[in-house]
């Protein structure tokens, strides 16, 4: 089963500068969701893009879907030095849509 | 309020020694999952379910069992735990749009 790849796997930036991370897949999907986890701890729901949306805002993030390119990334404006985290994508595994599969994850350190 | 409650958080044990990791969940949901995490590999589902008495195979359930007999808890169990299954363990609950996730099992087999 298809698995998101997130890119690059580290970032490191200073506080006040934006943060894009991208998820890359291989087959179609119904919708993509992307998720952060501080160290250790257990994964927090961000959004959530359907395959009809091409962008999302919630906050500070915004979300794009190309989904000819089969791509998603995740920006993060002004960022915080409490932005500092994990950032996994996620897809519905075959057709089961509560069902997630997980990337191995981009981890952002933001500077202060 | 919305919650996945796992036990223990914490967890030393010997190879060998059955052990059970409880989740519990509040939202009614009818899917819930297993993932291990470990460093370079990311999230690795173990086993899911899509409701009561409905169990699958994730991506590496060996060694590992499960059982869903009420909707709002969804134990992990190894019958003879190994070295190799030292891992921060976590359970989700999903709707059809969200996961929610408790906050992790670290266990360490010797």
């Amino acid at each position: 089963s298809q698995q998101g790849e997130e890119d690059p796997q580290a970032l490191s930036i200073q506080e006040g500068e934006n943060a894009t991370m991208n998820c890359s897949y291989k087959t179609s999907i119904n919708n993509l969701q992307w998720y952060r986890q501080n160290s250790g701890r257990g994964l927090v729901h961000l959004i959530l893009i359907r395959s009809n949306e091409r962008e999302k805002h919630s906050g500070r993030l915004r979300v794009t879907l190309d989904t000819s390119k089969k791509s998603s990334s995740l920006l993060i404006t002004a960022s915080r030095a409490a932005d500092t985290a994990s950032y996994f994508c996620a897809l519905p595994r075959g057709g089961s849509q509560g069902n997630l599969i997980f990337g191995k994850g981009t981890k952002l350190s933001v500077k202060p | 309020e919305a919650q996945v409650t796992q036990n223990p958080r914490y967890l030393i044990t010997v190879t060998g020694k059955k052990l059970t990791v409880t989740c519990s969940q509040n939202m009614n949901h009818e899917y819930m999952s297993w993932y291990r995490q470990d460093p370079g590999l990311g999230l690795r589902q173990i086993y899911y379910s899509m409701n009561v008495e409905v169990t699958d195979k994730g991506d590496v359930p060996e060694g590992y069992k499960v059982s869903r007999k009420e909707k709002r808890n969804f134990p992990l169990i190894l019958e003879s735990p190994s070295p190799n299954q030292t891992s921060l363990y976590f359970c989700a609950s999903s709707s059809v749009s969200e996961a929610f996730f408790g906050q992790g099992t670290r266990l360490t087999v010797v």
